[in-house]
Protein backbone atom coordinates (compact mmCIF):
# COMPACT_ATOMS: atom_id res chain seq x y z
CA UNK A 1 0.00 0.00 0.00
CA UNK A 2 0.86 3.63 -0.51
CA UNK A 3 1.29 6.11 2.57
CA UNK A 4 3.52 9.07 3.06
CA UNK A 5 5.11 10.79 5.81
CA UNK A 6 5.55 14.26 6.30
CA UNK A 7 8.48 14.50 9.08
CA UNK A 8 7.38 18.02 10.22
CA UNK A 9 3.90 19.05 11.54
CA UNK A 10 4.96 22.99 12.34
CA UNK A 11 7.26 24.81 10.24
CA UNK A 12 8.01 28.59 10.85
CA UNK A 13 10.37 30.66 8.89
CA UNK A 14 10.96 34.57 8.54
CA UNK A 15 9.50 36.35 5.47
CA UNK A 16 11.99 35.88 2.73
CA UNK A 17 13.47 33.06 4.17
CA UNK A 18 13.57 29.43 1.97
CA UNK A 19 10.87 27.24 2.77
CA UNK A 20 11.61 23.24 3.44
CA UNK A 21 8.73 21.39 3.79
CA UNK A 22 9.77 17.30 4.06
CA UNK A 23 7.70 14.08 2.72
CA UNK A 24 8.83 11.01 2.42
CA UNK A 25 6.58 8.20 0.68
CA UNK A 26 6.28 4.68 0.52
CA UNK A 27 5.64 2.43 -2.65
CA UNK A 28 5.59 -0.69 -4.26
CA UNK A 29 6.06 1.05 -7.68
CA UNK A 30 6.81 4.32 -9.77
CA UNK A 31 4.75 6.65 -7.78
CA UNK A 32 2.80 9.67 -8.59
CA UNK A 33 3.15 12.25 -6.37
CA UNK A 34 1.49 15.83 -5.36
CA UNK A 35 1.26 18.94 -2.93
CA UNK A 36 -1.84 20.47 -2.43
CA UNK A 37 -2.19 23.42 0.17
CA UNK A 38 -4.90 24.24 1.88
CA UNK A 39 -5.84 28.02 3.16
CA UNK A 40 -8.15 28.91 5.83
CA UNK A 41 -11.67 28.15 4.87
CA UNK A 42 -10.71 27.14 1.30
CA UNK A 43 -10.30 24.69 -0.77
CA UNK A 44 -7.15 22.09 -1.57
CA UNK A 45 -5.68 24.03 -4.42
CA UNK A 46 -2.64 21.53 -5.86
CA UNK A 47 0.42 22.73 -5.84
CA UNK A 48 2.74 20.41 -8.15
CA UNK A 49 2.45 16.87 -9.40
CA UNK A 50 5.61 14.30 -10.41
CA UNK A 51 4.28 11.79 -12.67
CA UNK A 52 7.68 10.42 -13.68
CA UNK A 53 9.13 12.80 -16.13
CA UNK A 54 11.58 15.26 -15.04
CA UNK A 55 12.66 14.65 -11.02
CA UNK A 56 12.36 18.55 -10.33
CA UNK A 57 8.93 19.64 -10.68
CA UNK A 58 7.88 23.01 -11.19
CA UNK A 59 4.79 24.60 -9.49
CA UNK A 60 2.66 27.52 -8.99
CA UNK A 61 3.77 30.47 -6.53
CA UNK A 62 7.32 29.65 -6.58
CA UNK A 63 6.93 26.30 -5.20
CA UNK A 64 8.72 23.39 -6.66
CA UNK A 65 10.03 19.88 -5.16
CA UNK A 66 12.82 17.24 -6.29
CA UNK A 67 11.37 13.71 -6.19
CA UNK A 68 14.52 11.14 -5.03
CA UNK A 69 14.43 7.23 -5.98
CA UNK A 70 16.94 6.57 -3.47
CA UNK A 71 16.20 8.73 -0.80
CA UNK A 72 11.98 7.68 -0.95
CA UNK A 73 11.49 11.68 -1.09
CA UNK A 74 9.89 14.25 -2.42
CA UNK A 75 10.30 18.00 0.29
CA UNK A 76 8.86 20.85 -1.48
CA UNK A 77 10.70 24.28 -1.46
CA UNK A 78 10.77 27.92 -2.03
CA UNK A 79 13.39 30.59 -2.21
CA UNK A 80 11.72 33.33 -0.32
CA UNK A 81 8.74 32.68 2.27
CA UNK A 82 5.77 35.23 1.59
CA UNK A 83 3.37 35.72 4.62
CA UNK A 84 0.78 34.70 2.11
CA UNK A 85 2.34 31.42 2.10
CA UNK A 86 1.15 30.43 5.58
CA UNK A 87 -1.17 27.20 5.47
CA UNK A 88 -1.62 23.72 5.60
CA UNK A 89 0.05 21.94 3.48
CA UNK A 90 0.18 17.89 2.27
CA UNK A 91 2.23 15.42 0.31
CA UNK A 92 -0.11 13.17 -1.10
CA UNK A 93 0.64 10.00 -3.29
CA UNK A 94 -1.56 8.21 -6.09
CA UNK A 95 -2.89 4.65 -5.47
CA UNK A 96 -2.25 3.83 -9.29
CA UNK A 97 -3.87 6.62 -10.55
CA UNK A 98 -6.89 6.30 -8.53
CA UNK A 99 -7.86 7.12 -4.57
CA UNK A 100 -5.00 10.17 -3.39
CA UNK A 101 -3.41 9.24 -0.11
CA UNK A 102 -2.75 12.00 1.93
CA UNK A 103 -0.07 12.35 4.44
CA UNK A 104 -1.07 14.33 8.09
CA UNK A 105 -0.02 17.77 6.95
CA UNK A 106 2.91 20.36 8.20
CA UNK A 107 1.53 23.78 9.35
CA UNK A 108 3.43 26.52 8.07
CA UNK A 109 3.74 29.78 9.93
CA UNK A 110 5.15 32.67 8.26
CA UNK A 111 6.71 35.28 10.72
CA UNK A 112 7.10 39.15 9.43
CA UNK B 1 -17.29 29.69 -11.40
CA UNK B 2 -16.44 26.21 -12.92
CA UNK B 3 -15.21 24.65 -10.00
CA UNK B 4 -16.40 21.73 -8.09
CA UNK B 5 -19.13 22.74 -5.38
CA UNK B 6 -20.80 21.43 -2.10
CA UNK B 7 -23.77 22.15 -0.67
CA UNK B 8 -24.18 22.67 2.05
CA UNK B 9 -20.92 24.56 3.24
CA UNK B 10 -21.85 24.15 7.04
CA UNK B 11 -24.37 21.81 8.52
CA UNK B 12 -24.79 20.93 12.46
CA UNK B 13 -26.91 17.90 13.23
CA UNK B 14 -28.54 16.26 16.43
CA UNK B 15 -27.18 13.01 16.69
CA UNK B 16 -29.35 10.15 15.15
CA UNK B 17 -30.36 12.07 12.68
CA UNK B 18 -30.01 11.73 9.03
CA UNK B 19 -27.54 13.89 6.89
CA UNK B 20 -27.18 14.51 2.87
CA UNK B 21 -24.80 16.15 1.30
CA UNK B 22 -24.41 17.47 -2.76
CA UNK B 23 -21.66 17.58 -4.83
CA UNK B 24 -21.50 19.18 -8.46
CA UNK B 25 -18.07 18.11 -10.12
CA UNK B 26 -16.71 19.91 -13.04
CA UNK B 27 -18.68 19.14 -15.85
CA UNK B 28 -16.65 17.10 -18.18
CA UNK B 29 -14.95 15.48 -15.26
CA UNK B 30 -16.46 11.62 -15.30
CA UNK B 31 -14.42 10.59 -12.17
CA UNK B 32 -16.23 11.90 -8.49
CA UNK B 33 -14.28 11.22 -5.35
CA UNK B 34 -15.56 11.75 -1.76
CA UNK B 35 -13.21 12.39 1.36
CA UNK B 36 -13.07 12.98 4.97
CA UNK B 37 -10.89 15.12 7.20
CA UNK B 38 -10.71 15.29 10.77
CA UNK B 39 -9.73 18.12 12.73
CA UNK B 40 -5.21 17.92 12.58
CA UNK B 41 -5.10 15.26 10.14
CA UNK B 42 -5.05 14.79 6.72
CA UNK B 43 -7.85 13.91 4.63
CA UNK B 44 -9.33 10.00 3.50
CA UNK B 45 -10.47 8.56 1.18
CA UNK B 46 -14.11 7.10 1.38
CA UNK B 47 -15.39 6.09 -2.03
CA UNK B 48 -15.13 7.16 -6.13
CA UNK B 49 -17.01 7.34 -9.21
CA UNK B 50 -16.57 6.85 -12.44
CA UNK B 51 -19.55 8.34 -14.74
CA UNK B 52 -22.00 6.46 -12.55
CA UNK B 53 -20.50 3.28 -11.39
CA UNK B 54 -19.28 2.88 -7.99
CA UNK B 55 -15.61 1.53 -8.36
CA UNK B 56 -14.40 1.43 -4.91
CA UNK B 57 -15.17 2.00 -1.20
CA UNK B 58 -13.07 2.13 1.69
CA UNK B 59 -13.77 0.26 5.09
CA UNK B 60 -14.28 3.87 6.87
CA UNK B 61 -17.10 3.74 4.71
CA UNK B 62 -19.76 2.36 7.32
CA UNK B 63 -23.20 0.74 6.30
CA UNK B 64 -24.43 3.95 7.70
CA UNK B 65 -22.98 5.79 4.50
CA UNK B 66 -24.38 5.46 1.59
CA UNK B 67 -23.17 7.44 -1.91
CA UNK B 68 -25.34 8.04 -5.27
CA UNK B 69 -24.26 9.20 -8.49
CA UNK B 70 -27.41 8.37 -10.26
CA UNK B 71 -26.97 10.12 -13.50
CA UNK B 72 -23.03 10.12 -13.68
CA UNK B 73 -22.97 13.89 -13.14
CA UNK B 74 -23.80 15.01 -9.39
CA UNK B 75 -23.35 13.30 -6.57
CA UNK B 76 -24.59 12.61 -2.65
CA UNK B 77 -23.43 11.18 0.22
CA UNK B 78 -26.10 10.37 2.94
CA UNK B 79 -25.07 9.63 6.28
CA UNK B 80 -28.39 7.58 8.36
CA UNK B 81 -28.33 7.95 12.44
CA UNK B 82 -25.31 10.18 12.66
CA UNK B 83 -23.12 9.61 15.55
CA UNK B 84 -20.54 12.11 17.07
CA UNK B 85 -17.65 10.94 15.70
CA UNK B 86 -19.05 11.57 11.82
CA UNK B 87 -18.27 15.19 12.48
CA UNK B 88 -15.39 16.08 10.08
CA UNK B 89 -15.31 18.37 6.53
CA UNK B 90 -15.94 16.01 3.87
CA UNK B 91 -14.57 16.93 0.51
CA UNK B 92 -15.53 16.52 -3.07
CA UNK B 93 -13.22 16.25 -5.57
CA UNK B 94 -13.33 15.69 -9.59
CA UNK B 95 -11.04 14.42 -12.30
CA UNK B 96 -11.06 13.52 -16.20
CA UNK B 97 -9.88 9.74 -16.27
CA UNK B 98 -7.28 9.70 -13.74
CA UNK B 99 -6.05 13.03 -14.18
CA UNK B 100 -5.62 15.96 -11.52
CA UNK B 101 -8.16 15.80 -8.87
CA UNK B 102 -9.92 19.23 -8.13
CA UNK B 103 -11.39 19.63 -4.74
CA UNK B 104 -14.59 21.14 -4.19
CA UNK B 105 -14.75 24.03 -0.46
CA UNK B 106 -15.88 21.23 1.84
CA UNK B 107 -19.09 20.64 3.89
CA UNK B 108 -18.08 20.74 7.67
CA UNK B 109 -20.45 18.30 9.89
CA UNK B 110 -20.92 18.84 13.25
CA UNK B 111 -22.78 16.40 15.54
CA UNK B 112 -24.16 17.52 18.50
Amino acid sequence: AQSVTQLDSHVSVSEGTPVLLRCNYSSSYSPSLFWYVQHPNKGLQLLLKYTSAATLVKGINGFEAEFKKSETSFHLTKPSAHMSDAAEYFCVVSDHGNKLVFGAGTILRVKS
Amino acid sequence: DTGVSQDPRHKITKRGQNVTFRCDPISEHNRLYWYRQTLGQGPEFLTYFQNEAQLEKSRLLSDRFSAERPKGSFSTLEIQRTEQGDSAMYLCASSLDKGTQYFGPGTRLLVL
